[in-house]
């Protein structure tokens, strides 16, 4: 059980386009989704939260204009990387979390922007 | 804010040694996760702890939390090359509905 879906698993694309990035809950209803980001060996940075029906909070320095988050259902979320910059090329893992504060985690996408 | 301090950064063992690995805060967190990535992939779930004093197993994976709440060991017996990845440790920021604050991580890497 517990298993979290992720898709694309990697993408490249051109400097000014968008790319969306999907979160899935296969087996439980998430009532909390977690987005972060991380760079070559070092921990998870954490991007937003973001709960089924409300918007996203932001992590302080994270632009949400840029970094926009949909969570429209239990066991959805989306992650839209919108005008994307080279800087913007990373590893980007959603996780879900259930009833308690077990999170799972999803395996990643790799987003290279050219 | 909270923070998670794991030591050590990284480890080099001979495959069938025991490792042992920890996790310490200055603050008190109620639940502690341990957590295993490969390269390329999110992290996996290996064990949850409720209860200060708790010992949990999973196969040769113990992990420990802490009298004090302030801390948590994970061990793993006898290693195997498959074990090599990076180990974090997180536990919930506040109470609630929060996110996870993460440790830096432990590189363990087994020569066979």
């Amino acid at each position: 059980g517990a298993v979290v879906s992720q898709h694309p698993s990697r993408v490249i694309c051109k400097s000014g386009t968008s790319v969306k990035i999907e979160c899935r809950s296969l087996d439980f209803q998430a009532t909390t989704m977690f987005w972060y980001r991380q760079f070559p060996k070092q921990s998870l940075m954490l991007m937003a939260t973001s709960n089924e029906g409300s918007k996203a909070t932001y992590e302080q320095g994270v632009e949400k204009d840029k970094f926009l988050i949909n969570h429209a259902s239990l066991t959805l979320s989306t992650l839209t990387v919108t005008s994307a910059h080279p800087e913007d090329s990373s590893f980007y893992i959603c996780s879900a979390r259930g009833q308690s504060y077990e999170q799972y985690f999803g395996p990643g996408t790799r987003l290279t922007v050219t | 804010g909270q923070q998670l301090n794991q030591s050590p950064q990284s480890m080099f063992i001979q495959e069938g040694e025991d490792v042992s690995m920890n996790c310490t805060s200055s603050s008190i967190f109620n639940t502690w996760l341990w957590y295993k990535q490969e390269p390329g992939e999110g992290p996996v779930l290996l064990i949850a702890l409720y209860k200060a004093g708790e010992l949990t197993s999973n196969g040769r994976l113990t992990a420990q939390f802490g009298i004090t709440r302030k801390d948590s060991f994970l061990n793993i017996s006898a290693s195997i090359p498959s074990d090599v990845g990076i180990y974090f440790c997180a536990g919930p920021r506040n109470s609630g509905n929060t996110p996870l604050v993460f440790g830096k991580g432990t590189r363990l890497s087994v020569i066979a």
